[in-house]
């Protein structure tokens, strides 16, 4: 019930294509769906996020796509560039509750030259 | 400038050893947070609190303790490190957004440190 499944594990984009990470989650309740980046040595940050009344966000390159009846969202990453070459979560929790999320296994994004 | 800080970021000790984990936020956040984070990357809470004298155990069972005495302090330590502790732990706090993400618990990570027990 509190899983959150991400794929793929790994991904390698050429400069300037379109990087896609998928996620999914069993939760109904999960009403906030943040996405963090994660430089190696560095804690993971906030990327972006999305709630459940807007199916898509947009902010600069990075867009999410919500799709609440199939309880799926995924990040994309427009025109994507080696500096983006780090390790992305996709996470769920409730609003107004512990604050607690539950995090995505990760995805190793490598964007080559 | 707000921010988390952990120290140290790597440690290197023995089985059998004490050792305690820093971890300090300037922001003024009530809820502060520990995460472990496997080898393969992997994000599992081990360890949270609404506040001072308040805290709980994660989804993940850890044979690590906290305490929170302090608003901006939340230390975690193992009393008897193992080889099976080896891994980075991810400290965190949280306050509500009043800006894009209005409302939610938007969670601050702190830089992480590195345990290797031998």
């Amino acid at each position: 019930q509190q899983q959150v499944k991400q794929s793929p594990q790994s991904l390698i984009v050429q400069k300037g294509g379109i990087s896609i990470i998928n996620c999914a989650y069993e939760n109904t309740a999960f009403d906030y769906f943040p996405w963090y980046q994660q430089f190696p040595g560095k804690g993971p940050a906030l990327l972006i996020a999305i709630r459940p009344d807007v199916s898509e966000k947009k902010e600069g390159r990075f867009t999410i796509s919500f799709n609440k009846s199939a309880k799926q969202f995924s990040l994309h990453i427009m025109d994507s560039q080696p500096g983006d070459s780090a390790t992305y979560f996709c996470a769920a929790g409730i609003i107004g509750n512990t604050g607690k999320l539950i995090f995505g296994q990760g995805t190793t994004l490598q964007v080559k030259p | 400038e707000a921010d988390i800080y952990q120290t140290p970021r790597y440690l290197v000790i023995g089985t059998g050893k004490k050792i305690t984990l820093e971890c300090s936020q300037t922001m003024g956040h009530d809820k502060m947070y520990w995460y472990q984070q496997d080898p393969g990357m992997e994000l599992h809470l081990i360890h949270y609190s609404y506040g001072v004298n308040s805290t709980e155990k994660g989804d993940l069972s850890s044979e690590s303790t906290v305490s929170r005495i302090r608003t901006e302090h939340f230390p975690l330590t193992l009393e008897s490190a193992r080889p099976s502790h080896t891994s980075q732990y991810l400290c965190a706090s949280s306050g509500r957004d009043r800006g894009r993400y209005s409302g939610a618990n938007v969670l601050t990570f702190g830089a992480g440190s590195r345990l290797t027990v031998l």
